[in-house]
């Protein structure tokens, strides 16, 4: 039974450049939530996507956008990074919007 | 808004000792509960949760949580740490019927052997 997946595992971008990072969920899941760990932080939720659809949105800037697809699987896409952007973005996913979300390991995203 | 309070940042134990991490939450209203795991290298995995029914709840490894509506807390305990339980642990809630999960800034354990 796979799990949740991410790619890229790390990635190194410049101030004002795009990211994208890809989410699979794991099999049978239907919903994807985005989250952000800073160093030293619990996860921050960015967003909820759920029958393709944005379904909740936490305090973060229109620079994070994202899109999940008809297979479930979901891209975060972030615009103009600054420094601060610097974490871990994780992926989870759930059966249902309002169900126990599973994590996968990551990607870890770096900012110069 | 939401928000989660994890009392110890750093706690550190020698094997056999027990466990009691404080987990404290603010929201009027009712709550699902999480107690999140990453072990080193690894990913969040979960560890045990609460929706309803009895406020005790057991999850992996031994480990078990107690859900005290009065007081707003789901601390998680353990009646003797092992070595393999060196790991952060965050403790998460959402409001039931809402999407996010909302966590706290977690607590590191190191179990000396």
């Amino acid at each position: 039974d796979a799990g949740v997946t991410q790619s890229p595992t790390h990635l190194i971008k410049t101030r004002g450049q795009q990211v994208t990072l890809r989410c699979s969920p794991k099999s049978g899941h239907d919903t994807v939530s985005w989250y952000q760990q800073a160093l030293g932080q619990g996860p921050q939720f960015i967003f909820q996507y759920y029958e393709e659809e944005e379904r909740q949105r936490g305090n973060f800037p229109d620079r994070f956008s994202g899109h999940q697809f008809p297979n479930y699987s979901s891209e975060l896409n972030v615009n103009a990074l600054l420094l601060g952007d610097s974490a871990l973005y994780l992926c989870a996913s759930s059966l249902g919007h309002q169900e126990t979300q599973y994590f996968g390991p990551g990607t870890r995203l770096l900012v110069l | 808004a939401q928000s989660v309070s994890q009392h110890n940042h750093h706690v550190i134990l020698s094997e056999a000792a027990s466990l009691e991490l404080g987990c404290n939450y603010s929201y009027g209203g009712t709550v699902n509960l999480f107690w999140y795991v990453q072990y080193p290298g690894q990913h969040l995995q979960l560890l045990l949760k609460y929706f309803s029914g009895d406020p005790l709840v057991k999850g992996i490894k031994g480990f078990e949580a107690e859900f005290i509506k009065s007081k707003f807390s789901f601390n998680l305990r353990k009646p003797s740490v092992q070595w393999s339980d060196t790991a952060e642990y965050f403790c998460a809630v959402n409001a039931q019927g809402g999407n996010k999960l909302v966590f706290g800034a977690g607590t590191i354990l190191r179990v000396k052997s």
